[in-house]
C-alpha cells in the first residue's frame, strides 16, 4: 500500500546550521506531498505541500521539492533557528486511485535547534 | 475564521466509561478524519467520512464510533474507554477538490484513560 518514510531523529542542530530531514514515498498513484509542523502542546499545521512532479514547496525559509524519479520530497531550510524546534511529519494523499482522500503520514522527526 | 474546532482539549477517564468528542469545521469541506497520534507511531486514522451521512474505517477503528452530524460536524466516540485508548486526537477536514488537497486540523485533544 501507500506509505511514507522519514528519517527518525531526533535531530539536533545549532542555530544557522543547514537543515535536511529526508523522505521517500511509496504510491500506486499521483499523490500530493506534504509537510507538516507540530510546536510542542499543539495541533498540526501545514508547512508546505507540492501538487506534482519537480513543483517546489516553500514556507518560512523551508522547501521541498517533488521528485518523482527518486520518490522523494525532502525538507531543508539553509539556517535553522532556535524557533524551528518542533516535530516534523511528511505525508502524502492521493489525488485519485490508491487510498484516495486520505492522509498518511511518515512517524514524524522532531528536531532541536540549541543556540 | 475558525477552522476545525474540537472538544475538549484535555479530558481523563476511568477504565470503561465513555465519552465523545466533538468536532466542526466552518470552511464548508466534504471529508472530515479522526486521527490518533501515539509517540513513535504518527499519525494513524481511525475513521473518516467523505461526504455526508458516509463513514468508513481507517487503519485503527477497533474500540471507536463515528457519526457525521452534518456537514459540518464529526464526532468520535468511546462507548468504554481502556488506556490503550490513551492518546492525542485530532480531528482534520478537506474539501474533495483536485486542486485543493489540504487537510487542515483541529488543535488536538488530550486524552487519558486511567
Amino acid at each position: 500500500g501507500d506509505s511514507v518514510t522519514q528519517m527518525e531523529g531526533p535531530v539536533t542542530l545549532s542555530e544557522e546550521a543547514f537543515l535536511t530531514i529526508n523522505c521517500t514515498y511509496t504510491a500506486t498513484g499521483y499523490p500530493s506531498l506534504f509537510w507538516y509542523v507540530q510546536y510542542p502542546g499543539e495541533g498540526l499545521q501545514l508547512l508546505l505541500k507540492a501538487t506534482k512532479a519537480d513543483d517546489k514547496g516553500s514556507n518560512k525559509g523551508f522547501e521541498a521539492t517533488y521528485r518523482k524519479e527518486t520518490t522523494s520530497f525532502h525538507l531543508e531550510k539553509g539556517s535553522v533557528q532556535v524557533s524551528d524546534s518542533a516535530v516534523y511529519f511528511c505525508a502524502l494523499i492521493m489525488n485519485y486511485g490508491g487510498s484516495q482522500g486520505n492522509l498518511i503520514f511518515g512517524k514524524g522527526t522532531k528536531l532541536s535547534v540549541k543556540p | 475564521n475558525a477552522g476545525v474546532t474540537q472538544t475538549p482539549k484535555f479530558q481523563v477517564l476511568k477504565t470503561g466509561q465513555s465519552m465523545t468528542l466533538q468536532c466542526a469545521q466552518d470552511m464548508n469541506h466534504n471529508s472530515m478524519y479522526w486521527y490518533r497520534q501515539d509517540p513513535g507511531m504518527g499519525l494513524r486514522l481511525i475513521y473518516y467520512s467523505a461526504s455526508e451521512g458516509t463513514t468508513d474505517k481507517g487503519e485503527v477503528p477497533n474500540g471507536y464510533n463515528v457519526s457525521r452530524l452534518n456537514k459540518r460536524e464529526f464526532s468520535l466516540r468511546l462507548e468504554s474507554a481502556a488506556p490503550s485508548q490513551t492518546s492525542v486526537y485530532f480531528c482534520a477536514s478537506r474539501i474533495r477538490d483536485r486542486e485543493e488537497n489540504t487537510i487542515y486540523f483541529g488543535e488536538g485533544s488530550w486524552l487519558t484513560v486511567v
